[in-house]
């Protein structure tokens, strides 16, 4: 089992759309927790961190569950300009190393 | 330079042949990281390190090794290639010292190995 599980999509979505992301991660140790999003042929960059109490930034809200070891993003009124993968990730360990989902592909439609 | 540089942009390699790529970060960060992303695999670890001096093994270290002899540089070096080492090559950067841990990633070298 990954470390990291995510639905790969694809998510194809309407401008003005929401679509909620979710997210699953395998060890109870995982101390921190973000969202990166990355342009096709890019290098990923930080979207968002993750707290316990659920936080938004704009448009964007994501949630964790640490019972249900759970995170999820929400992006409402879907632009253009979201069209990207969106990589769920975990920090555990003494190292601070990040582990990465393989992903979530998002393209929003005219 | 204004974050991390890489480099080459793209190399196409015969395998067995030996390659090094070089990753330059000017933010004075004291962790760097070597990630490989292969397609429905996600960013896997390779090696990293947390300060100059200091290197460790990631998820995925085998055929590759690295070297940190000062904070800006971090070269990832291929002794000898082979074809599953065909990917897209990620160099990162972190500043372990504040509480902050986002790591910032350099454009990438897409590497092809024949």
């Amino acid at each position: 089992r990954k470390e990291v599980e995510q639905d790969p999509g694809p998510f194809n979505v309407p401008e003005g759309a929401t679509v909620a992301f979710n997210c699953t991660y395998s060890n109870s140790a995982s101390q921190s927790f973000f969202w990166y999003r990355q342009d096709c042929r890019k290098e990923p960059k930080l979207l968002m961190s993750v707290y316990s109490s659920g936080n938004e930034d704009g448009r964007f809200t994501a949630q964790l569950n640490r019972a249900s070891q759970y995170i999820s993003l929400l992006i409402r009124d879907s632009k253009l300009s979201d069209s990207a993968t969106y990589l769920c990730v975990v920090l555990r360990g003494s190292a601070r190393q990040l582990t990465f989902g393989s992903g979530t592909q998002l393209t929003v439609l005219p | 330079i204004a974050g991390i540089t890489q480099a080459p942009t793209s190399q196409i390699l015969a395998a067995g042949r030996r390659m090094t790529l070089r990753c330059t970060q000017d933010m004075r960060h004291n962790a760097m990281y070597w990630y490989r992303q292969d397609l429905g695999l996600g960013l896997r670890l390779i090696h990293y390190s947390n300060t100059a001096g200091t290197t460790g093994k990631g998820e995925v270290p085998d055929g590759y090794s690295v070297s940190r002899a000062n904070t800006d540089d971090f070269p990832l070096t291929l002794a000898s290639a082979v074809p599953s080492q065909t990917s897209v090559y990620f160099c990162a950067s972190s500043d372990l010292t504040g509480g902050n841990n986002e790591q910032f990633f350099g454009p990438g070298t897409r590497l092809t190995v024949l």
